[in-house]
């Protein structure tokens, strides 16, 4: 059973970055075939994907952020990161991580199956 | 403003059926295969429907998923108490901003 846990500080203060870890057990990242994903959820609304990366390194991240989002992979610890920079009130959110299962076709299947239980990042000085 | 629409609220009886609808356009529900998502209160996400239509293991044949033109329906018979959750719909949206969207949410009463 593949199983995802988010850390990292639950303040970060305005313009700062902020910075999450996704240690990933029951399954390996380097094993291939699914993309790791950050999602996040503000306040009593609905769920906004940030963006994914493979084992191999490569990312897509939602083009709304992609200027302040850096996703990177450690395989050797089994686990993946999220920074955003220049954070603001509207970044305050439940973060989550998620398995991504991302099938290339026409069209392209794509869906989460494992999702972290979620970590509150408020943005406040 | 999420880019799939969803209402807010739906509520039925136990034992009853109930409906969830997805709307959106051609370049995500209509050209794009859809998840359906419950969130039970403070918890995450779990996958209930992908592809459309079908359930990962372990999702009971109470929960089913549809699709037609631009639009999605997730349905939910015999009704218990542990369905009250908020549902989310997602897909592709293959549009110039091409990313992953979500409904924003609905919420399902058991009454």
């Amino acid at each position: 059973q593949v199983q995802l846990q988010e850390s990292g500080p639950g303040l970060v203060k305005p313009s700062q970055t902020l910075s999450l870890t996704c240690t990933v057990s029951g399954g390996s990242i380097s094993s291939g075939g699914y993309y790791w994903s950050w999602i996040r959820q503000h306040p009593g609304k609905g769920l906004e994907w940030i963006g994914y990366i493979y084992y191999s390194g490569s990312t897509y991240y939602n083009p709304s952020l992609k200027s302040r989002v850096t996703i990177s992979v450690d395989t050797s610890k089994n686990q993946f990161s999220l920074k955003l920079s220049s954070v603001t009130a509207a970044d305050t959110a439940v973060y989550y991580c998620a398995r991504e299962i991302a099938v290339a076709g026409n069209p392209p299947l794509i869906f989460f199956d494992y999702w972290g239980q979620g970590t509150l990042v408020t943005v406040s000085s | 403003q999420s880019v799939l629409t969803q209402p807010p609220s739906v509520s039925a009886a136990p034992g009853q059926k109930v409906t969830i609808s997805c709307s959106g356009s051609s370049s995500n529900i209509g050209n794009n295969y859809v998840s359906w998502y419950q969130q039970l209160p403070g918890t995450a996400p779990k996958l209930l429907i992908y592809d459309n239509n079908k359930r990962p293991s372990g999702i009971p044949d109470r929960f089913s998923g549809s699709k037609s033109g631009t639009s999605a329906t997730l349905g939910i018979t015999g009704l218990q108490t542990g369905d009250e959750a908020d549902y989310y719909c997602g897909t592709w949206d293959s549009s110039l901003s091409a990313d992953v969207v979500f409904g924003g949410g609905t919420k399902l009463t058991v009454l």
